[in-house]
């Protein structure tokens, strides 16, 4: 089963909006980490972020992460036509064996 | 430039026929590579952990006799597809991981079994 759920499944939004995504996990992480996924490619990893960090920068996406809730979001700000691809966001867990559950992931499309 | 290179990038069989699909690790050597299988509009699901020089580990629920996995260079790791079946058609991905903790993929390789 998943570790990660990702909420929206999918979102619309146009060019120089904001987006949003975020991850719920249900057990004890060493790290939580984000990766995109353009369509019918390989992932590529974005950003991660350690169980004992809150937030991440990395040019337009910013992550946070609260351990207390289990979740993260993961913020790409003036989006561009170009961002329009998946995101998974995935989970580094002890319980897991220190591999990495990937989450649902969401789609997300920029309207230029 | 990549950092691994998957091949073939997609794959049209006949059902019952095997398909061989390579992962390499093009800037590091690499002990461990991972499997995973993704369906449509669905996540990643790992399949297999391919280990250099002894017997690949597998997730529950996947088979060994019909994956089978080889990685008999730190660079080179494949999976080979036996006896294939219309159910097989997905997208498989290998990954290598890196300090500290994150992966690199492969571009991915699409199977068809007609």
């Amino acid at each position: 089963s998943q570790q990660g759920e990702e909420d929206p499944q999918a979102l619309s939004i146009q060019e120089g909006e904001n987006a949003t995504m975020n991850c719920s996990y249900k057990t004890s992480i060493n790290n939580l980490q984000w990766y995109r996924q353009n369509s019918g490619r390989g992932l590529v990893h974005l950003i991660l972020i350690r169980s004992n960090e809150r937030e991440k920068h990395s040019g337009r996406l910013r992550v946070t992460l609260d351990t207390s809730k289990k979740s993260s979001s993961l913020l790409i700000t003036a989006s561009r036509a170009a961002d329009t691809a998946s995101y998974f966001c995935a989970t580094d867990a002890r319980a897991a064996g220190n591999k990495l559950t990937f989450g649902g992931g969401t789609r997300v499309l920029v309207k230029p | 430039g990549a950092v691994v290179s998957q091949h073939p990038s997609w794959v049209i069989c006949k059902s019952g026929t095997s398909v061989k699909i390579e992962c390499r690790s093009l800037d590091f050597q690499a002990t461990t590579m991972f499997w995973y299988r993704q369906f449509p509009k669905q996540s990643l699901m790992l399949m297999a952990t391919s280990n250099e020089g002894s017997k690949a580990t597998y997730e529950q629920g996947v088979e060994k006799d019909k994956f089978l996995i080889n990685h008999a260079s730190l660079t080179l790791s494949t999976l080979t597809v036996t006896s294939a079946h219309p159910e097989d058609s997905s997208f498989y991905i290998c990954s290598v991981p890196s300090l500290p903790g994150e992966l690199f993929f492969g571009e991915g390789s699409r199977l068809t079994v007609l």
